[in-house]
């Protein structure tokens, strides 16, 4: 199984400020079968990006993320008071097997 | 647009099995994946198990020895049980959409395990 290590655990920022969020696999995501979600209390996971890179439908465009192999990143470019929240990352192998992160909790500085 | 809507018991007894549904309107029900997922409180998301609209399944190994998956096509809904369930089994559970990735989500149900 493979383990994804998200830090930092919190991150504090202003709005308007850029947030930066690394997630780390314990081996390679073959494909990048790597996603991103946004998680507001109360509420389901919302998809952000999939395959590494590619945003979701309806995803604003100030959201990014990149990586291959063992290590990816989310960016934020400019964050807007509605960004702030809990951010997992997710991958999946063909065994298959799917696993989350332990979230990224992104909070008003 | 797809929308997914989860029912079933908010609370189970300890040692019962825990059953929720998960109905898909507004698109295509066919040829996809379909998942349920978990959350205890203040924690990360585990993946439980999913279901191809073709009766196709894969569990998580942690809980395949409890967990049953099934699909009615012909009433476009998907269904979990979880057998002899404890309090660990607590938590929010939410249906989605897909194989690699995942979406929509169903709204989350609240299942506390306590006699």
């Amino acid at each position: 199984e493979i383990v994804l290590t998200q830090s930092p655990g919190t991150l504090s920022l202003s709005p308007g400020e850029r947030a930066t969020l690394s997630c780390r696999a314990s081996q390679s995501v073959s494909n990048n079968y790597l996603a991103w979600y946004q998680q507001k209390p109360g509420q389901a996971p919302r998809l952000l990006i999939y395959g590494a890179s590619s945003r979701a439908t309806g995803i604003p465009d100030r959201f990014s993320g990149s990586g291959s192999g063992t290590d990816f990143t989310l960016i934020i470019s400019r964050l807007e008071p509605e960004d702030f929240a809990v951010y997992y990352c997710q991958q999946f192998d063909s065994s298959p097997s799917i696993t989350f992160g332990q979230g990224t909790r992104l909070e008003i500085k | 647009q797809v929308q997914l809507q989860q029912s079933g018991p908010g609370l189970v007894k300890p040692s019962e099995t825990l059953s929720l549904t998960c109905t898909v309107s507004g698109g295509s029900f066919t040829s996809y994946y379909y998942n349920w997922f978990r959350q205890p409180a203040g924690k990360t998301l585990e993946w439980i198990g999913h279901i191809h609209t073709s009766g196709s399944t894969n569990y998580n190994p942690s809980l395949k020895s409890r967990v049953t998956v099934s699909v009615d096509t012909s009433k476009n809904q998907f269904s979990l049980n979880l057998t002899s369930v404890t309090a660990a089994d607590t938590a929010v559970y939410y249906c989605a959409r897909g194989r690699r990735w995942f979406d929509p989500w169903g709204q989350g149900s609240l299942v506390t395990v306590s006699s």
